[in-house]
């Protein structure tokens, strides 16, 4: 089982919708979960932080995290074509590396 | 914004070559990493480095790679002799400043290595 699942995609939406993105992990140490938005041959940009259990919303990005089923998701909300993206999930027991997601490919129709 | 700037964005070399990268991260951060990514694939922890010395490493980092901090600001990924399965792009990142925990992690634009 791989550490971090994250569906591949491609996941297409109209402007406007919601889109919810979603991990999976297995190792139970993970306190802290990051996503990435990356660009075509760009670096890793930084979105949501979250520690533990909870949500976190910022504009409008949504963070989630269950950790008794060990899942996390980012919904966004009245999507762009500029949201158009690979989203990375991103873990880490703060005391070893961070773990990446193979990354969700997210398209948005205007 | 601070930003973590790394050098060069594109480097082709010959199989067998030493290849340096250069990264400068975040001035008041103190943890470093490498990362790598194969196009297509997900991105891969290298190495992390703090206080001066590597913390942890991955299997993929073995002999042929080396990291250092040679003065304040410099961060580099050297790759000794290089084959044709290294060519990636190769991201730097840095974490742990004032205020902020060591997880959460900026990133470089990324160096594209080719070897040919």
């Amino acid at each position: 089982q791989k550490e971090v699942e994250q569906d591949p995609g491609p996941l297409s939406v109209p402007e406007g919708a919601i889109v919810s993105l979603n991990c999976t992990y297995s190792n139970s140490a993970f306190q802290y979960f990051m996503w990435y938005r990356q660009y075509s041959r760009k670096g890793p940009e930084l979105l949501m932080y979250t520690y533990s259990s909870g949500n976190k919303e910022d504009g409008r990005f949504t963070a989630q995290v269950d950790k008794s089923s060990k899942y996390i998701s980012l919904f966004i909300r009245d999507s762009q074509p500029s949201d158009s993206a690979t989203y990375l999930c991103a873990m880490t027991s703060g005391a070893s590396k961070i773990i990446f997601g193979s990354g969700t490919r997210l398209s948005i129709r205007p | 914004e601070p930003e973590v700037t790394q050098t060069p964005s594109h480097q082709v070399t010959q199989m067998g070559q030493e290849v340096i990268l250069r990264c400068v991260p975040i001035s008041n951060h103190l943890y470093f990493y490498w990362y790598r990514q194969i196009l297509g694939q997900k991105v891969e922890f290298l190495v992390s480095f703090y206080n001066n010395e590597i913390s942890e490493k991955s299997e993929i980092f073995d002999d042929q790679f080396s990291v250092e901090r040679p003065d304040g600001s410099n961060f580099t990924l050297k790759i000794r002799s290089t084959k044709l399965e290294d060519s990636a792009m190769y991201f730097c990142a840095s974490s742990g400043g004032q205020g902020r925990p060591n997880t959460e992690a900026f990133f470089g634009q990324g160096t594209r290595l080719t070897v040919v």
